[in-house]
């Protein structure tokens, strides 16, 4: 079963320095779609980022980037230049393509200190 | 284009009282979700919908939950009685299998406070 691991409950950064959230996944699929929603505190579920796991290129938004290890099946999320805009829950999603089903991690809390 | 609606945005209900949340997915997606989320257990499934029919329920916590999509556009999960470890922010999310970017597009949530 594909399972997403999310392992920091919380993290915190100073404003304008840069942070990484850490994210893994157990697939035996090849092909599968691997995405950041953040959850501010209105509640909405944001897109940030969104990787095809056939792509080896690394996907940036902004000040938005991942590090998509496909061997190592980790897809971190690291965040340039943070604002007290950013602070939110964050949670990490794998799609598998067969049957079109998306899991979730557990999120992490991310609070930007000014 | 609009966005997924959820309705109500709150509701606060009465152990022992039905509950009906109502969801619009976005237009010409095929897949519909519905999650819950609470602090104790995150976001959870509970029930997702290809073409209008329902495709896994596994995640329904018992009888008192039951969903329905009578067409495209319209979904409703509801709870039928509602107890106070309902109380949660129910989101329903739509999505097209082929076409778009793959992800999942989300409604605001609609928070249930059950007394």
């Amino acid at each position: 079963a594909q399972t997403v691991t999310q392992s920091q409950p919380e993290m915190s950064v100073q404003e304008a320095e840069t942070v990484t959230l850490s994210c893994t996944y157990d697939t035996s699929e090849s092909d599968y779609y691997l995405f950041w929603y953040k959850q501010p505190p209105s509640r909405q579920m944001i897109l940030v980022i969104r990787q095809e796991a056939y792509k080896q290129q690394n996907a940036t938004e902004n000040r938005f980037s991942v590090n998509f290890q496909k061997a190592a099946k980790s897809f971190s999320l690291k965040i340039s230049d943070s604002q007290l805009g950013d602070a939110a829950m964050y949670f990490c999603a794998y799609r598998r393509n067969t049957g079109n089903q998306f899991y979730f991690g557990t999120g992490t809390s991310l609070t930007v200190i000014p | 284009d609009a966005g997924v609606i959820q309705s109500p945005r709150h509701e606060v209900t009465e152990m022992g009282q039905e509950v009906t949340l109502r969801c619009k997915p976005i237009s010409g997606h095929d897949y519909l979700f519905w999650y819950r989320q609470t602090m104790m257990r995150g976001l959870e499934l509970l029930i997702y919908f290809n073409n209008n029919v329902p495709i896994d329920d596994s995640g329904m916590p018992e009888d008192r939950f039951s969903a329905k999509m009578p067409n495209a556009s319209f979904s409703t999960l509801k709870i039928q009685p509602s107890e106070p470890r309902d109380s949660a922010v129910y989101f329903c999310a739509s999505t097209h299998y082929y076409r778009g970017t793959g992800e999942l597009f989300f409604g605001e949530g609609s928070r249930l406070t059950v007394l």
